[in-house]
């Protein structure tokens, strides 16, 4: 597609429910990028795949919180007994290169309410 | 990890002021740094960004960003602001572990 595109755009889900956020990246884009950003704040990093493997996942805040992307284009990010906390815009991006070195271009994001 | 810090949470200009905002990091190897902006009901878009080479870096929209390497900043400047330029900017670094992070942004305010 034209750019990255995440889905859904909205959810609102209750405490202890399980719940996938899915992001289609740019085709041929090999890095993808995971953050959390809640009201006021900036993009907080969760994990960053390059290819089909997670590069670095220091930023998933625990074992709740899992990612993948096994065909190395889609992702989903999957939240296990969401709770209250989890509440904010879930963003995806992607960029050609290894992440670091090339722009991200970022999806709309996934808002996600936990009541 | 590296982090960045971003010292002002909102700033209020009127249209034709001059522009400043700081961005410092924390980070002990090499490091590339953005500027992304986010206008109202967008996405992040890439502002401009330093890799090596000239330390003045010139983006769209007639901003430009300093790396003063001995200050670990990347102030973002704009000689004469616009009412459109009001939007939330986020500067970011990465290191050569390739992942990005960003600081928590700062909202800007052109009065017309």
């Amino acid at each position: 597609g034209a750019g990255v595109s995440q889905t859904p755009s909205n959810k609102v889900t209750e405490k202890g429910k399980y719940v996938e956020l899915r992001c289609d990246p740019i085709s041929g884009h090999t890095a993808l990028y995971w953050y959390r950003q809640s009201l006021g704040q900036g993009p907080e990093f969760l994990i960053y795949f390059q290819g089909t493997g997670a590069a670095d996942d220091s930023g998933l805040p625990n074992d709740r919180f899992f990612a993948v992307r096994p065909e190395g284009s889609v992702s989903t990010l999957k939240i296990q007994r969401t709770e209250r906390g989890d509440s904010a815009v879930y963003l995806c991006a992607s960029s050609r290169n290894r992440g670091g070195t090339g722009e991200l271009f970022f999806g709309e994001g996934s808002r996600l309410t936990v009541l | 990890a590296q982090s960045v810090s971003q010292h002002n949470h909102h700033v209020i200009l009127s249209e034709a002021a001059s522009l400043e905002l700081g961005c410092n990091y924390s980070y002990g190897g090499t490091v590339n740094l953005f500027w992304y902006v986010q206008y109202p009901g967008q996405h992040l878009q890439l502002l401009l960004k330093y890799f090596s080479g000239d330390p003045l870096v010139k983006g769209i929209k007639g901003f430009e960003a300093e790396f003063i390497k001995s200050k670990f900043s990347f102030n973002l400047r704009k000689p004469s602001v616009q009412w459109s330029d009001t939007a939330e900017y986020f500067c970011a670094v990465s290191g050569n572990n390739n992942d990005m992070r960003f600081g928590a942004g700062t909202r800007l305010t052109v009065k017309p």
